[in-house]
């Protein structure tokens, strides 16, 4: 089955400062999503990624796929306060849009002010 | 427009007592699941539907039991709750128009603790 694995767990920057979260997974990636999740609170969909090479951004967040390497990375320029939470990666299989979709463990953020 | 709806969004049970949750999404997706988040061990799929009237077997099924009698709705219960059921649980819905690859949207969860 496929797993994927995020880096680092736990993340503490200074606001202002960039900075990159890396998702890897076991097996080649058909569709690669991130999520950002607040204490308390559900999974918010940020970006979903398809393609090899493939790069999206959104406001001050940038996640990009690497197809060769099996691995995406979101990066973070001039973290805010509001950066923080916990970001999570997930994967679907190419043929089964339900068992073999998985999660990674994600990564806290954390951005002191 | 609400999106998906859990409830409840908190519950204390004692063991071997039951319960239901119910998850409810009103953008007509075809696919429902049911997650629970534990620490350390990340978001894990319990069961699954791909339409109403049908589920199937997530990672984690054991001890739950789900029905999805109309498309909206996709319910999750216990029958005999175990302190090792106390999680949180999330429900997410998916839409399948406009191809294949649709994220999936979530719910607040639900924080569940039996004593």
């Amino acid at each position: 089955s496929q797993e994927l694995e995020q880096s680092p767990q736990s993340l503490i920057v200074q606001e202002g400062k960039n900075l990159t979260i890396n998702c890897t997974s076991s097996k080649t990636l058909y569709g690669l999503y991130w999520y950002k999740q607040k204490y308390g609170e559900g999974l918010i969909f940020l970006m979903m990624l398809q393609k090899g090479g493939e790069e999206k951004s959104h406001e001050k967040i940038t996640a990009k796929l690497d197809e060769k390497k099996q691995q995406s990375s979101l990066h973070i320029t001039a973290s805010q306060p509001s950066h923080a939470g916990i970001y999570l990666c997930g994967a679907d299989s190419p043929d089964n849009y339900g068992q073999n979709f998985v999660f990674g463990p994600g990564t806290r953020l954390s951005v002191l002010p | 427009n609400a999106g998906v709806t859990q409830t409840p969004k908190f519950r204390v049970l004692k063991t071997g007592q039951s319960m239901t949750l119910l998850c409810a999404q009103d953008m007509n997706h075809e696919y429902m699941y049911w997650y629970r988040q534990d620490p350390g061990m990340g978001l894990r799929l319990i069961h699954y539907s791909v339409g109403e009237g049908t589920t199937a077997k997530g990672e984690v099924p054991d001890g739950y039991n789900v029905s999805r009698l109309k498309k909206q709705n996709f319910l999750l219960g216990l029958e005999s709750a175990a302190p090792s059921q106390t999680s949180v649980y999330f429900c997410a819905s998916r839409s399948t128009r406009g191809g294949l690859r649709q994220p999936q949207h979530f719910g607040d969860g639900t924080r569940l603790s039996i004593l």
